[in-house]
């Protein structure tokens, strides 16, 4: 059964890096079939899609944070892992990663999310 | 960008109860559309692909349906575990967006 964990800094100081990494267990993220993605939840409960990565490193990123966004994945490590930069308080949200459907593109399994503030 | 407006935004219903949440496109989805069941302090968990495909796992009395722009998910014999927040979600393209949800409560 696939499980993922989301880990990395709960705290982030305005104008800083983002940084979050999803351990993969249960599936190898390298036998591809899925995309594997982030996700948000702000403190008003709405969700908020971030982006994707392919098994060969292909990315599709929401627009609205293409330009502050960087997705990358090790498979050596059955981890993908996530950059915003230059964070505001208007990031601060529940993180998830989640399983992605390659062909129907729900989201079908999650990791538990991780908080992230922004504050200095 | 698709948007996606679910209704109501909270509902109060009994043990027993059939309920049903509405969600709708401004666009056309065909049937890319999912639902979730999130509990506080929880991830979402995937209830529904593809309008009406039940995931594996998930209890009988869940129904999806609908196609285009209009969907609905129907709860038939509320048990107390079904007291939760459901969103919707449009998968047909990217950025793939949220409903806003919708709030099920113990009348």
């Amino acid at each position: 059964q696939v499980q993922l964990q989301e880990s990395g800094p709960g705290l982030v100081k305005p104008s800083q890096t983002l940084s979050l990494t999803c351990t993969v267990s249960g599936v190898s993220i390298s036998s591809g079939g899925y995309y594997w993605s982030w996700i948000r939840q702000h403190p008003g409960k709405d969700l908020e899609w971030i982006g994707y990565i392919s098994h060969t490193g292909n990315t599709y990123f929401n627009p609205s944070l293409r330009s502050r966004l960087t997705i990358s994945v090790d498979t050596s490590k059955n981890q993908f892992s996530l950059k915003l930069t230059s964070v505001t308080a208007a990031d601060t949200a529940l993180y998830f990663c989640a399983r992605t459907n390659s062909g129907w593109y729900y989201f079908d399994s999650w990791g538990q999310g991780t908080l992230v503030a922004v504050s200095s | 960008d698709i948007q996606m407006t679910q209704s109501p935004s909270s509902l109060s219903a009994s043990v027993g109860d059939r309920v049903t949440i509405t969600c709708r496109a401004n666009q056309h989805i065909s049937r890319f559309l999912n639902w979730y069941q999130q509990k506080p302090g929880k991830a979402p968990i995937l209830l529904i692909s593809a309008a009406s495909n039940l995931q594996s796992d998930v209890p009988s009395r869940f129904s999806g349906g609908g196609s285009g722009t209009d969907f609905t998910l129907t709860i038939s014999g509320l048990q107390p575990e079904d007291f939760a927040t459901y969103y919707c979600q449009q998968s047909y393209s990217a950025p793939y967006s949220f409903g806003l949800g919708t709030i099920l409560d113990i009348k």
